[in-house]
């Protein structure tokens, strides 16, 4: 199933900005459709967004939509995730996944 | 947006006895293509979550088979035949059909 490993998290500010990466390793990058899960603390499972295998495509749930972009670049075995104009409740642990494999998540306080 | 709802939200289990958790989406999880997209999934307290089912009944490479996933429509359940210690944590059901929801998790703790 492979490995994935989440960094570029930290504290910021309200109204900031921040870019998550993802490294993957261990299995075919290229041919999984990738998503960023959130989990905010002591809470549940947020799905935010997905990009297709060929990077083609791309889906956003509707609290992150116009303020997160998804993208990854094959060559480089790697995903990120543009986080602009951050809110409170952006607050969370981010996962990157395929579902069958999980990193060890990244974690995000948007706070003054 | 499918809303996917579990029940109970908590599970006090005792060793060695079956558990049942259920999921039921607002609305059917049959895709066009005919598969199902419902899957479960285990988060050990401090740990990163992991698929236990995918699709409704199939088991993930390495999942003891005491986890059983089943269901149609918008009805499925995740049964546990006999727990272990180690099964204690929150668990999901996620659908996968219309975009992707996960349900709130039940959290399953040793009585």
């Amino acid at each position: 199933q492979g490995q994935l490993v989440e960094s570029g998290g930290g504290v910021v500010q309200p109204g900031r900005s921040l870019r998550l990466s993802c490294a993957a390793s261990g299995f075919t990058f290229s041919s999984y459709g990738i998503h960023w899960v959130r989990q905010p603390p002591g809470k549940g499972l947020e799905w935010v967004a997905v990009i297709s295998y060929d990077g083609s495509n791309n889906y956003y749930a509707d609290s992150v939509k116009g303020r997160f972009t998804i993208s990854r670049d094959n060559s480089k075995n790697t995903l990120w995730l543009q986080m602009n104009s951050l809110r409170a409740e952006d607050t969370a642990v981010y996962y990157c996944t395929h579902f069958g494999s999980w990193g060890q998540g990244t974690r995000v306080t948007v706070s003054s | 947006d499918v809303v996917m709802t579990q029940s109970p939200l908590s599970l006090p289990v005792t060793l060695g006895q079956p558990a049942s958790i259920s999921c039921r989406s607002s609305q059917s999880l049959v895709h066009s293509d005919g598969n199902t997209y419902l899957d479960w999934f285990q988060q050990r307290p401090g740990q990163s979550p992991r698929r236990l089912i995918y699709k409704v009944s199939t088991r993930d490479s390495g999942v003891p088979d005491r986890f059983s996933g089943s269901g149609s429509g918008t009805d499925f359940t995740l049964k546990i035949s006999r727990v272990e210690a180690e099964d204690v944590g929150v668990y999901y059901c996620m659908q996968g059909t219309h975009s992707w929801t996960f349900g709130q998790g039940t959290k399953v703790e040793l009585k």
